[in-house]
């Protein structure tokens, strides 16, 4: 089992570029979530989704549209990026009332 | 890989000495509290965790104490060793939001002396 798996390892935007975050996960959770972390804070919670066919707005929302494109991949767009969103973003899952398994980030600059 | 370790608290240890790092947690109602260490350039991995339910729960090497009354966990690490070298998060389940949200805490940078 791979885990939870994110593309791509880093990435450099300018000012007003979109991309979209793949996430995806082998251990057939229901749960999906975004993160971003900034250094010396913990974890702040962007999106997440509960199940398949549902999201739901997080701590840090704004700037930011998810898609949960099956019960497996969990995707996160920026579609107009900002120097605020340079951070390091992490995906991560879970099944009901347990522990969220993280992937290895993906780590953003916005020029 | 870039420090989330920035301007975090931090405990420097002894190898070989045990380790204790405290986390204040915010909503009397969570039910469900987990610790997680992350290695620099890595993603938070799962220590331990502990349900309402219970006060004291032990791993290997960790042990977990969760203190209701006055809302404060509490991870030990026995014979603290280098690999221990990370930056630990508790989280807490806010029941007010639904069972799948966990809240983080903002972290406790942990420096192991060899």
């Amino acid at each position: 089992n791979a885990g939870v798996t994110q593309t791509p390892k880093f990435q450099v935007l300018k000012t007003g570029q979109s991309m979209t975050l793949q996430c995806a996960q082998d251990m057939n959770h229901n749960s999906m979530y975004w993160y971003r972390q900034d250094p010396g804070m913990g974890l702040r919670l962007i999106y997440y989704s509960a199940s398949e066919g549902t999201t739901d707005k997080g701590e840090v929302p704004n700037g930011y549209n998810v898609s949960r494109l099956n019960k497996r991949e969990f995707s996160l767009r920026l579609e107009s990026a900002a120097p605020s969103q340079t951070s390091v973003y992490f995906c991560a899952s879970s099944e009901a009332l347990n522990e969220q398994f993280f992937g290895p980030g993906t780590r953003l600059t916005v020029l | 890989g870039e420090s989330v370790g920035l301007h975090l608290p931090t405990l420097s240890v002894q190898e070989g000495d045990n380790s204790i790092i405290n986390c204040a947690y915010s909503n009397s109602a969570s039910d469900y509290f987990i610790w997680y260490k992350q290695e620099s350039g890595k993603g938070p991995q799962f220590i331990i965790d502990i349900r309402s339910n219970m006060d004291k729960r032990q791993g290997q090497r960790v042990t977990v104490l969760l203190n209701k009354t006055v809302k404060h966990l509490s991870l030990q690490i026995a014979a603290t060793q280098p690999g221990d070298s990370a930056v630990y998060f508790c989280a807490e389940n806010l029941s007010t939001y639904g069972n799948n949200r966990l809240a983080f805490g903002k972290g406790n940078q942990v420096v192991v002396i060899p």
